[in-house]
């Protein structure tokens, strides 16, 4: 069945870093792609999504590029500051259902100041 | 986030029946319930879309989902078992249509079941 990936369990940086999270997926066709981020006490908040090859999505410095060729939707942000601190969720949307989506296992992200 | 409420907020439940309200402002015709354990990602367990049950996930019978109109979804729960403690979140979207690909989910503030 579809899934998607992400290999950081936790991701640990000072302000300004780069950051990037690894986000693979499996699945037929042209999946959607989203990611989310949850902040402590709180549900998961859209960032942004794509759905095409080459597609970027972005959202407050944030930016993911849909890549059919490597099945990967990675997150980058060239300067983190410490309210990033957050999990960030890849998730993949059912293109057979059209209405389901299937969250990575999330990015626990600590920002230092 | 008055666009999704959710009640109550927190519980704590022997063995009792109880159910979880949601209510989003939104006017989408998908709504959903997940189930989030801690340091786990939330996982599907119903969606409806135009008030039709369409996904049921591997959900244990005790869970039983209502749709009373687009706007409202509740989430009855009799008999919990300890690994019923979580926080439940209602979300809704906005969908196309069967088929196509899916909209950004908006979800509540959740509901944390504690089951003594």
């Amino acid at each position: 069945g579809d899934s998607v990936t992400q290999t950081e369990g936790q991701v640990a940086l000072s302000e300004e870093d780069f950051l990037t999270i690894h986000c693979n997926y499996s699945a037929s066709g042209y999946p959607a792609l989203f990611w989310y981020v949850q902040y402590p006490g709180e549900g998961p908040q859209f960032l942004f999504r794509a759905s095409r090859d080459k597609e970027k999505g972005s959202s407050r410095g944030f930016e993911a590029t849909y890549d059919k060729g490597t099945t990967s939707f990675h997150l980058r942000k060239a300067s983190v500051q410490e309210s990033d601190s957050a999990v960030y969720y890849c998730a993949l949307g059912d293109a057979n259902s059209g209405t389901y989506q299937r969250f990575g296992t999330g990015t626990k992200l600590q920002v230092v100041p | 986030n008055t666009k999704i409420t959710q009640s109550p907020r927190y519980l704590i439940l022997g063995r009792a029946n109880k159910s979880l309200e949601c209510e989003q402002h939104l006017g989408h015709n998908a709504m959903y319930w997940y189930k989030q354990s801690a340091e786990k990602p939330p996982e599907l367990m119903f969606l409806y879309n135009l008030k039709q049950l369409i996904r049921n996930e591997t959900v244990p019978s005790r869970f039983i989902p209502e749709c009373p109109d687009s706007s409202k979804l509740l989430l009855h729960i009799s008999a919990v078992d300890p690994e019923d403690s979580a926080v439940y979140f209602c979300a809704s979207s906005q969908e196309r249509g069967l088929g196509e690909n899916t909209g950004q989910l908006y979800f509540g503030e959740g509901s944390k079941l504690t089951v003594l």
